[in-house]
């Protein structure tokens, strides 16, 4: 996807230990999601930030955490991974004033 | 909970039918609909959005209709073809544009 770029792309981790997943934008946009995907739930919110520092959280945030001290690269980090967080992971981006998100294309997360 | 519901979970139609997919909501804040488009091991992508001062906005085959008092908007794929098979997503955002809220998804099979 231009412009976006999530990695992994596919991640197989072990309960209770820690991972880490990176979004990289080169549009320079103020806004970054990052939203989880499973079935039967769409996608849904888990932190989103609105510039460097300046985080917030979504409707799933327990068990994640985020950070974004430059504006490419927005992280998000499973403190300590759990089977409910099997899922694909999407980090978004959105220009100030402009309404559209562009996605990346996933990170599948499969934690044993 | 959900406050973006999306039907039917999975469609199956013939090329050249008419793909209708329904979406309810209920905060009155929203007032921006997008309809997103995601094939296998891809990130959604707009496909058409639509804002409550019109009840309807076409784009060649896809067409959003808008009804404000029932909180309720759809999308119809006219001449649907088997290249439209993807998941599609409702969403709904309130005028800050900060966070999109996503329906459950719609599986679309279009046989040849």
């Amino acid at each position: 996807d231009a412009g976006i770029t999530q990695s992994p792309r596919h991640k197989v981790t072990e309960t209770g230990t820690p991972v880490t997943l990176r979004c990289h934008q080169t549009e320079n946009h103020r806004y970054m999601y990052w939203y989880r995907q499973d079935p039967g739930h769409g996608l849904r919110l888990i932190h989103y930030s609105y510039g460097v520092k300046d985080t917030d959280k979504g409707e799933v945030s327990d068990g994640y955490s985020v950070s974004r001290s430059k504006t490419e690269d927005f992280l998000l980090t499973l403190e300590s991974a759990t089977s409910s967080q099997t899922s694909v992971y999407f980090c978004a981006i959105r220009k100030q004033g402009v309404y559209g998100y562009t996605f990346g294309s996933g990170t599948r997360l499969t934690v044993v | 909970q959900q406050q973006v519901k999306q039907s039917p979970q999975s469609l199956i139609v013939q090329k050249g039918g008419i793909s209708i997919i329904n979406c309810a909501y209920e905060n009155t804040a929203f007032d921006y609909f997008p309809w997103y488009q995601q094939f296998p091991g891809k990130g959604p992508a707009l496909l058409i959005a639509i804002r409550p001062d019109v009840s309807e906005k076409k784009e060649g085959r896809f067409t959003i209709s808008f009804n404000k008092s029932a909180k309720q908007f759809s999308l119809h794929i006219m001449d649907s073809q088997p290249g439209d098979s993807a998941t599609y997503f409702c969403a709904a955002s309130n005028s800050s544009g900060s966070r999109l809220t996503f329906g459950e998804g719609t599986q679309l099979t279009v046989n040849p």
